[in-house]
């Protein structure tokens, strides 16, 4: 029953360097989402995906990337990081339903 | 641009007492709308609302959904120290994109 598993749980990045946030799901989800939550806020949509092969950008997309090559897989890539982008980021999966989250991580750009 | 406000931002109540929080939304090709609560970690579901005037009870939590005026109310009746959480209202398009409010922090004093 390992659900969504998303590693690492907490990174530090220097500005400029690049990372990925990898996101797994074992439960035949259609659709997958990233978000970034900072302190007192809800989740903001980064990218999500509804269905392997298709991608699109939600409310912050700058400075991310993703892909689904398969249905299982939603990685999350800091191209070059910055301070801006130090939040706790959750995946999450779903069908039409209630969401699935990640453990989250917790990212800290200096 | 898909909208979802939640109000109160923040509210603090004593044990026993009887809380409202709000969800409007604004949103494209409307799905459905859902409650989470969330405690220091990842939220975890509380509701799904999909159809106006049908009340889901769980415990001493219930919410309702109406589609006309674009809103919804999760209530907390009696409420305990344990209930100390921020809620979270998210809306579920067609398209598969999931939109979340900013959250009420609710805090219960002993």
């Amino acid at each position: 029953n390992a659900g969504v598993t998303q590693t690492p749980k907490f990174q530090v990045l220097k500005t400029g360097q690049s990372m990925t946030l990898q996101c797994a799901q074992d439960m035949n989800h259609e659709y997958m989402s990233w978000y970034r939550q900072d302190p007192g806020m809800g989740l903001r949509l980064i990218h999500y995906s509804v269905g392997a092969g298709i991608t699109d950008q939600g409310e912050v997309p700058n400075g991310y990337n993703v892909s689904r090559s398969t249905t299982e897989d939603f990685p999350l890539r800091l191209l070059s990081a910055a301070p801006s982008q130090t939040s706790v980021y959750f995946c999450a999966s779903s069908n039409t339903g209630e969401a699935f989250f990640g453990q989250g991580t917790r990212l800290t750009v200096v | 641009e898909d909208k979802v406000v939640q109000s109160p931002l923040s509210l603090v109540v004593h044990e026993g007492d009887t809380v409202t929080l709000n969800c409007s939304y604004e949103v494209t090709n409307f799905r459905s709308l859902l409650w989470y609560k969330q405690e220091k970690k990842a939220p975890t579901f509380l509701f799904m609302l999909t159809s106006s005037g049908i009340e889901k009870k769980s415990g001493r939590l219930s919410s309702i959904l109406d589609k006309k005026e674009l809103f919804s109310i999760l209530n907390i009746t009696a409420t305990q120290t344990g209930d100390s959480a921020v809620y979270l209202c998210a809306v579920n398009t067609n398209a598969g994109k999931s939109t979340f409010g900013d959250g009420t922090t609710l805090t219960v004093k002993p």
